[in-house]
């Protein structure tokens, strides 16, 4: 079964300072990996996304992903962070496009972004 | 714009009722889904549907139903079978690729 590791539940940053999301997963093949953004009271943004190719994926509000499959990895950075960049940050898997499935992503439990001016 | 509208936002339910979220989506996606999140446990997910006419229990589907009579329209019944229902409640619809999520709604029990 898959499944999504977020191992920080709580990280608080300086405002300016880099950043870095930890996401582990576990699947049988190349899972598609995702890092969605959330803001209180709201649903989910996409941020990224790898299916496959160059392991260093570019996202929205310059966020950045770097898929390590050595590791089972999908870490979130962002070279300097931004007071509005402090949300809940959630890593997802879901099966290939190839395998026809469209049951669902596995989410993380989240890690939420503190950030201080 | 295209997009997932949920409706309420906030919706209360006495013990014993049966409530209905709604969800309507106008990206003519095929796929719909239900997610329930709690704090510190990200999303869960309740039921799924891949067509019209057909949906599939996720991993916490005891307690609620839905219904998929159209393409556009996937709404969530808790029934008062759910024994703890309060919870923030989102609907998602996927293209080929991704899925898109609406804004929630926060379910709260009187």
């Amino acid at each position: 079964a898959q499944s999504v590791t977020q191992p920080d539940i709580h990280i608080t940053v300086s405002e300016g300072a880099s950043l870095e999301l930890r996401c582990n997963y576990s699947y049988g093949a190349t899972p598609y990996l995702f890092w969605y953004v959330q803001s209180p009271g709201q649903g989910l943004q996409l941020l990224l996304k790898y299916f496959s190719g160059d392991t260093l994926v570019q996202g929205i509000k310059g966020f950045e992903a770097e898929f390590k499959r050595s590791q089972s990895s999908f870490n979130l950075r962002k070279p300097s962070v931004h007071w509005s960049d402090a949300a809940e940050y959630f890593c997802a898997v879901g099966p290939p496009i190839s395998s026809g499935s469209a049951r669902q992503l596995t989410f993380g439990s989240g890690t939420q972004l503190t950030v201080l001016p | 714009d295209g997009g997932i509208t949920q409706s309420p936002k906030y919706l209360f339910r006495k013990e014993g009722q049966n409530v209905t979220l709604s969800c309507e989506q106008n990206l003519n996606h095929d796929a719909m889904y239900w997610y329930r999140q709690d704090p510190g446990q990200g999303l869960r997910l309740i039921y799924y549907s891949q067509i019209v006419n057909d949906f599939q229990k996720g991993d916490i589907a005891e307690g609620y139903s839905v219904s998929r009579e159209k393409k556009e329209s996937f709404p969530l019944t808790v029934t008062s079978a759910q024994k703890n229902p309060t919870a923030f409640y989102l609907c998602a619809s996927k293209d080929r690729e991704k899925q898109h999520f609406g804004d929630g709604t926060r379910l709260s029990i009187l």
